[in-house]
This record gives C-alpha cells, sequence and structure tokens, in this order.
C-alpha cells in the first residue's frame, strides 16, 4: 500500500509570496494533520482536518490555512512568507480523528526555504 | 497544557551497548505517550505508543519504553545498539481528552540524536 505522500519535496520561495503544499493521505484514512518542524526541533502541530472540516488548530497565524478535499487530500497554504516559515512540513493520516489512540502515519514532508 | 522535555540533543553509544533516550512530560490528566524516529530525509515512524494499558511497552526494532507515572517519565530503552539506529528520536504527547473544538495534534520534544559509535 502506498503511504502518505506530499509534493513537491523541496521549495524555494521569496519572503512575501505564498506557498501551497500537498499531501495525499493513505487510502482509507479521512483525518489530515498539518506540522511543522523547524531544523533542530521537534515537529509543532499546525492544523487537523477530518471529513473536510478543520477540527483542530496548533498557535500559528492567520497566514496559514488549509483545506481537505472529498478524496481526502489537503492542501496547505502559506501567505506573505516570512524567512521564519522556511522548515520541513509534515503531513500525516490516521484512519479516524482522535490521534491519541490512532497511530499518524507521516509523509516525507516538503521542505520549504524562504529568501 | 502538555508538554515534553527530552534530556540530551545528543546521545553517543557503543554497538552493541544500551541505548537510554529520556522523556519527561507535564500534563494535566493521564496522557498518551509516543515515541518515533526520524531518519534522514525523512518522516516520522512511530515506535511505540502508551495508551495507559501495560505499563511496559514493546515496540518495533527492539526498542521499549516503560511509562513511570510516579516520575512524569516515559524513556526509551533497547538493549543493545546497532548501527541502523542512529537517527533522530522524538517523544511526543497527546491529551486524551477530547477537546471538540480544540487542537488535536500531538504535542513533541525537541528530539534526541543517537549516535552509535562503532
Amino acid at each position: 500500500d502506498a503511504g502518505v505522500t506530499q509534493s513537491p519535496t523541496h521549495l524555494i520561495k521569496t519572503r512575501g509570496q505564498q506557498v501551497t503544499l500537498r499531501c495525499s493521505p493513505i487510502s482509507g484514512h479521512k483525518s489530515v494533520s498539518w506540522y511543522q518542524q523547524v531544523l533542530g526541533q521537534g515537529p509543532q502541530f499546525i492544523f487537523q482536518y477530518y471529513e473536510k472540516e478543520e477540527r483542530g488548530r496548533g498557535n500559528f497565524p492567520d497566514r496559514f490555512s488549509a483545506r481537505q478535499f472529498p478524496n481526502y487530500s489537503s492542501e496547505l497554504n502559506v501567505n506573505a512568507l516570512l524567512l521564519g516559515d522556511s522548515a520541513l512540513y509534515l503531513c500525516a493520516s490516521s484512519r479516524l480523528r482522535a490521534q491519541f489512540f490512532n497511530e499518524q502515519y507521516f509523509g516525507p514532508g516538503t521542505r520549504l526555504t524562504v529568501t | 497544557a502538555q508538554s515534553v522535555t527530552q534530556l540530551g540533543s545528543h546521545v553517543s553509544v557503543s554497538e552493541g551497548a544500551l541505548v537510554l533516550l529520556r522523556c519527561n512530560y507535564s500534563s494535566s490528566v493521564p496522557p498518551y505517550l509516543f515515541w518515533y524516529v526520524q531518519y534522514p530525509n525523512q518522516g516520522l515512524q512511530l515506535l511505540l505508543k502508551y495508551t495507559s494499558a501495560a505499563t511496559l511497552v514493546k515496540g518495533i526494532n527492539g526498542f521499549e519504553a516503560e511509562f513511570k507515572k510516579s516520575e512524569t517519565s516515559f524513556h526509551l530503552t533497547k538493549p543493545s545498539a546497532h548501527m541502523s539506529d542512529a537517527a533522530e528520536y522524538f517523544c511526543a504527547v497527546s491529551d486524551p481528552v477530547y477537546s471538540g473544538g480544540g487542537a488535536d495534534g500531538l504535542t513533541f520534544g525537541k528530539g534526541t540524536h543517537l549516535i552509535i559509535q562503532p
């Protein structure tokens, strides 16, 4: 079975630009979560989407937004990019919403560099 | 609010030696706890999880962890290190109380880089 896939693998953007990252969950998984991992740190929770609705949000500014499509794939959008947005963006999928007892499967991530 | 502290950003052990990676958590309620491993240029892979059943949890690749409520700890161990264990290890916590409108994400520690000496 295919795992969680993310695209693109790497991305370089300029300050002030906007970026869209994409994630396809494992087949049958209805929940997608996004995490930001800054170099040298652990991942930080950004969003969770379940059944196409936002179910959880971490402590990130409104420049960050996301959506989930009917096929359960998801996009993460970041507007007005700042240098501090440079990070590895991880997508994770799970079968159900409650992530504490459902194993989350992580994708390889998208490496975003803002110059 | 929940938090995770991983003691030691880098841990170096010899091949064949015991691996001990420390994790302490802070949570208002008995938490769910996880250990993930991240190899270079890859996503995170779940090693094991504690969900209030047995306090000693066995995971993949010979790793295990013991939940100690009195010490608020969930340390990861492996009896004999292998070169392939070299990676970044993350401890994470999740509040099992379903908040409905709140964040359901995992809270991760800063990670411990495990180095295996030949």
